[in-house]
């Protein structure tokens, strides 16, 4: 079974520093995997995806994120974090094994950026 | 462009009734909608996958009877929550599949928040 873990709850950083948040997956198959940021009583916003091809994927607003298919991880980063940031990220996976569109979604890190 | 819309934003409703939400697709054709639920400080919990002309797929301990979905066209899905009770008080929110492919992104709506009395 495919599962998606975010063990950050909470990441904080300060404005212009660079920013991590850290995503690891376990599939039985390969994996297409999600980012997507949430604010406050809204929906998902698409940030980036990894299908094939380039393990660096980059993103909407600056964002970007390296497929390590060893360490089965796909952190997400951004090379000057901005107030604006400041928000809820959702790392998500789906299973190629096992086919459809079955999407896990992690439990979501907060991030704060400090002006 | 993928543009997905929600409505209403936010309900209130009385113990017992039914409510209705719709998903529509702006901007582009969706052959597949998904529809989740998230709790407070959670994530999202996929309740049921839905394509247009046939019957909605569910996961396991969705009740298909109580939260009934229709996806009628290309461009609506639409979610009713049956008999509501305050413990379906929660936010739900729907995503659109632009072609069907496996590797394809899921557009989000902005969410509707139920709140049942």
């Amino acid at each position: 079974a495919q599962s998606v873990a975010q063990p950050e709850d909470q990441v904080n950083v300060a404005e212009g520093n660079p920013l991590t948040v850290k995503c690891t997956y376990s599939v039985s198959g390969n994996p297409y995997l999600f980012w997507y940021v949430q604010y406050p009583n809204r929906g998902l916003q698409f940030l980036l995806k990894y299908i094939t091809g380039d393990n660096l994927v980059k993103g909407s607003y600056g964002f970007e994120a390296e497929f390590n298919k060893s360490q089965t991880s796909f952190h997400l980063k951004k090379p000057s974090a901005l107030v604006s940031d400041s928000a809820l990220y959702f790392c998500a996976v789906r299973d190629t094994d096992t086919g459809g569109f079955k999407t896990i979604f992690g439990a979501g890190t907060r991030l704060f950026v400090k002006a | 462009g993928a543009v997905v819309s929600q409505h209403p934003s936010r309900v209130i409703c009385k113990s017992g009734t039914s409510v209705k939400i719709e998903c529509r697709s702006l901007d582009f054709q969706a052959t597949t909608m998904f529809w989740y639920r998230q709790f407070p400080k959670q994530s999202l919990m996929l309740m049921a996958t839905s394509n247009e002309g046939s019957k909605a797929t569910y996961e396991q301990g969705v009740e298909k009877d109580k939260f009934l979905i229709n996806h009628a066209s290309l461009t609506l899905s639409t979610l009713t929550v049956t008999s509501a009770h305050p413990e379906d008080s929660s936010f739900y929110i729907c995503s659109a599949s632009v072609s069907g492919a496996e590797g394809d992104t899921q557009y989000f709506g902005p969410g509707t928040r139920l709140t049942v009395l």
